[in-house]
């Protein structure tokens, strides 16, 4: 069955570096997310991607967020200089679109900025 | 409450027994999902209930949703010690802006001991 991947698994960093957290969606797949989860805390969304662009994004997704989908099979979602709060559990999910809604999780990449 | 909140917080049972869990939000909506989630683990996708649905099955799982009272609840039967998990629903939100964000709840945590 295919599945959402994210790679890293796991990713330490230091404050201020720069992190890239890379997912290849659903081969079929039209729309694209990134959710995070603080440790005990519920799922938040970051933001939406169709079409080549945002489609959508939430206050948290601030200057220092991006995403790219710099081919055809990958979905990458950029921290420019990561604080300590942004150490959370980060999933990439897809769907791909018309009557389907269901939008499939990735395993997430767990993110430890020191 | 917020959006997709679940209660109870935490339900502990015994094996064979029957689990149920409760969601409620507070804006329209085009869909409701339910997702698991071990732990430290990636989210799995239950089910899916559209807003003109009223009840949903699929294999011990079943589903219910009144949109009158913005409410949905998930039933667990016959329940086993590998349903121990993180349970979450995610509504997402009608309205023609929507490309699919997903609202989590703070999710029920079920403990099935053998």
């Amino acid at each position: 069955e295919p599945e959402v991947t994210q790679t890293p698994s796991h990713q330490v960093t230091q404050m201020g570096q720069e992190v890239i957290l890379r997912c290849v969606p659903i081969s079929n797949h039209l729309y694209f997310y990134w959710y995070r989860q603080i440790l005990g805390q519920k799922v938040e969304f970051l933001v939406s991607f169709y079409n080549n662009e945002i489609s959508e994004k939430s206050e948290i997704f601030d200057d220092q967020f991006s995403v790219e989908r710099p081919d055809g099979s990958n979905f990458t979602l950029k921290i420019r200089s990561t604080k300590l709060e942004d150490s959370a559990m980060y999933f990439c999910a897809s769907r791909w679109s018309g009557s389907s809604e269901t939008q499939y999780f990735g395993p997430g990449t767990r993110l430890l900025v020191l | 409450s917020q959006q997709g909140e679940e209660d109870p917080q935490a339900l502990s049972i015994q094996e064979g027994e029957n689990a149920t869990m409760n969601c409620s939000y507070k804006t329209s909506i085009n869909n409701l999902q339910w997702y698991r989630q071990n732990s430290g683990r990636g989210l799995v996708h239950l089910i899916l209930i559209r807003s003109n649905e009223r009840e949903k099955h699929s294999g011990r799982l079943r589903v219910t949703l009144d949109t009158s009272k913005k409410s949905s609840s998930l039933l667990i039967t016959a329940s086993r010690a590998a349903d121990t998990a993180s349970y979450f629903c995610a509504t997402d939100p009608a309205g023609g802006t929507s490309y699919g964000k997903l609202t989590f709840g703070q999710g029920t945590i079920l403990t099935v001991h053998p």
